[in-house]
């Protein structure tokens, strides 16, 4: 069974950088068939696509988010990171880390169960 | 860009009825779009994937319809289970992936 795991600070200072990793257990990241990516929901608002990434490094960003958004791989620990910059009380969110089916960015088929992340001083 | 406007952002409904939200694109988008579930606390669920085809898994009340600009999902016989946000997602080459404003489904 596949499980996805958000894991990193849950509170982050106005200015500084986020940092989630997603760990993936049940299934290798090398799979050619799937893309990984980050979404995140601000407090009773809806969802926005962060950005996604093949285990080969290949990656997609939002372009709302692209300037400080990066995402990394590490196949050797079956996970991907996420790191945002510069972040305001804006970027207030529950983020999720999920799985992309049909062998391009298509659809979130699987899901971590997402991580509180509070900017605030 | 693509926007996804998706109504009513919220309705009431009794077990049993039947229930139709609309997601629409301001271009044409073929038949990508895909919708989800969330239940509060939870991660979404992957229902519907490329307008029509029914996720693994998913009970067969479920439905999605639609192409090019007009996509409706329906749920026929609305179950307590399913007292939920719903939203619709498109994806293309870009790649972009939107997700519409959602759809909040309350016991009437």
């Amino acid at each position: 069974q596949l499980q996805l795991q958000e894991s990193g600070p849950r509170l982050v200072k106005p200015s500084e950088t986020l940092s989630l990793t997603c760990t993936v257990s049940g299934a290798s990241i090398r799979s050619s068939s799937y893309y990984w990516g980050w979404i995140r929901q601000p407090p009773g608002q809806g969802l926005e696509w962060i950005g996604s990434i093949y285990f080969s490094g290949t990656t997609y960003y939002n372009p709302s988010l692209k300037s400080r958004v990066t995402i990394s791989v590490d196949t050797s620990k079956n996970q991907f990171s996420l790191k945002l910059s510069s972040v305001t009380a804006a970027d207030t969110a529950v983020y999720y880390c999920a799985r992309l089916k049909g062998g391009w960015l298509q659809a979130f088929d699987y899901w971590g169960q997402g991580t509180l992340v509070t900017v605030s001083s | 860009d693509i926007q996804m406007t998706q109504s009513p952002s919220s309705l009431s409904a009794s077990v049993g009825d039947r229930v139709t939200i609309t997601c629409q694109a301001s271009q044409d988008i073929s038949y990508s779009l895909n919708w989800y579930q969330q239940t509060p606390g939870k991660a979404p669920k992957l229902l519907i994937y490329d307008a029509s085809s029914l996720e693994t898994g998913v009970p067969s009340r479920f439905s999605g319809s639609g192409s090019g600009t007009d996509f409706t999902f329906t749920i026929s016989s609305l179950q307590p289970e399913d007292f939920a946000t719903y939203y619709c997602q498109h994806y293309d080459n870009l790649p972009s992936l939107t997700f519409g404003g959602g759809t909040k489904v309350e016991i009437k």
